[in-house]
C-alpha cells in the first residue's frame, strides 16, 4: 500500500507559540490530502481537506485562521497551529489516497500546550 | 449530512468470533470501510464494501447490505493484539467520514 509520512510524531510546545506538523505521501502524488483530530478515546473528527494548490476546505466549526493549511507540492501538505492553547493539545492524523476505495495515514503527531 | 452509528464498547474471549455492526445514513454512498486503530497509532485499513455481500479478508470478514444501510465487520479467532478500536467509515464528495468507533476488549 501507499505510504504517508506524517511529522514530528510528538511535539511540546509553549503557550502561543505556533506548531507545523508535515504530511508526505512517499510512493504517490496526493492532489488532496485529509487532516483529522482525535482527542482520547474517540472519534477521528475531520478538520479539513488540503487540496494541492488551492486552499483548504475547512469543516464547520474548524478555525481556518488557527489551523493553517498549506499544500504546496502534490506530496506535501502542511497543518501550521497558529497560537496554539492547552485546548488545542490533540492527536493529530494526515490521510491521503491513491485509491476510491482506501485511504493511508501518516503516523499521527501528537500535540501537547503547556 | 450523514452519520454512522456503531456500538462504543464490545468485549469477547480470545479465539472467539465478534461482529462490529455499524448503520449509516449518508447521500452520495459509495462503499463502507472499515478500519483499524490502536491506542497511540495510526488507522489502517482493514475492507471495503462497495456491493452487498461478503467479503473475506483472513481472519476478518465484512458484510454491507445497502438495502438496509447496515454492514459489519466480522473478526474469527480473536487474539489478544486484535484489542483496539474499530472505525466504519463512508466515502463522500471524497472525504472520509468516520463512526464514533467500537473500542474492542479481549478476554484471555
Amino acid at each position: 500500500g501507499a505510504v504517508v509520512s506524517q511529522h514530528p510524531s510528538w511535539v511540546i510546545c509553549k503557550s502561543g507559540t505556533s506548531v507545523k506538523i508535515e504530511c508526505r505521501s512517499l510512493d504517490f502524488q496526493a492532489t488532496t490530502m485529509f487532516w483529522y483530530r482525535q482527542f482520547p478515546k474517540q472519534s477521528l473528527m475531520l478538520m479539513a481537506t488540503s487540496n494541492e494548490g488551492s486552499k483548504a476546505t475547512y469543516e464547520q466549526g474548524v478555525e481556518k485562521d488557527k489551523f493553517l493549511i498549506n499544500h504546496a507540492s502534490l506530496t506535501l501538505s502542511t497543518l501550521t497551529v497558529t497560537s496554539a492553547h492547552p485546548e488545542d493539545s490533540s492527536f493529530y492524523i494526515c490521510s491521503a489516497s491513491d485509491t476510491y476505495t482506501e485511504a493511508f495515514f501518516g503516523q499521527g503527531t501528537r500535540l501537547t500546550v503547556v | 449530512g450523514q452519520s454512522l452509528e456503531q456500538p462504543s464498547e464490545v468485549t469477547a474471549v480470545e479465539g472467539a468470533i465478534v461482529q462490529i455492526n455499524c448503520t449509516y445514513q449518508t447521500s452520495g454512498f459509495y462503499g463502507l470501510s472499515w478500519y483499524q486503530q490502536h491506542d497511540g497509532g495510526a488507522p489502517t485499513f482493514l475492507s471495503y464494501n462497495a456491493l452487498d455481500g461478503l467479503e473475506e479478508t483472513g481472519r476478518f470478514s465484512s458484510f454491507l447490505s445497502r438495502s438496509d444501510s447496515y454492514g459489519y465487520l466480522l473478526l474469527q479467532e480473536l487474539q489478544m493484539k486484535d484489542s483496539a478500536s474499530y472505525f466504519c467509515a463512508v466515502k463522500r464528495d471524497d472525504k472520509i467520514i468516520f463512526g464514533k468507533g467500537t473500542r474492542l476488549h479481549i478476554l484471555p
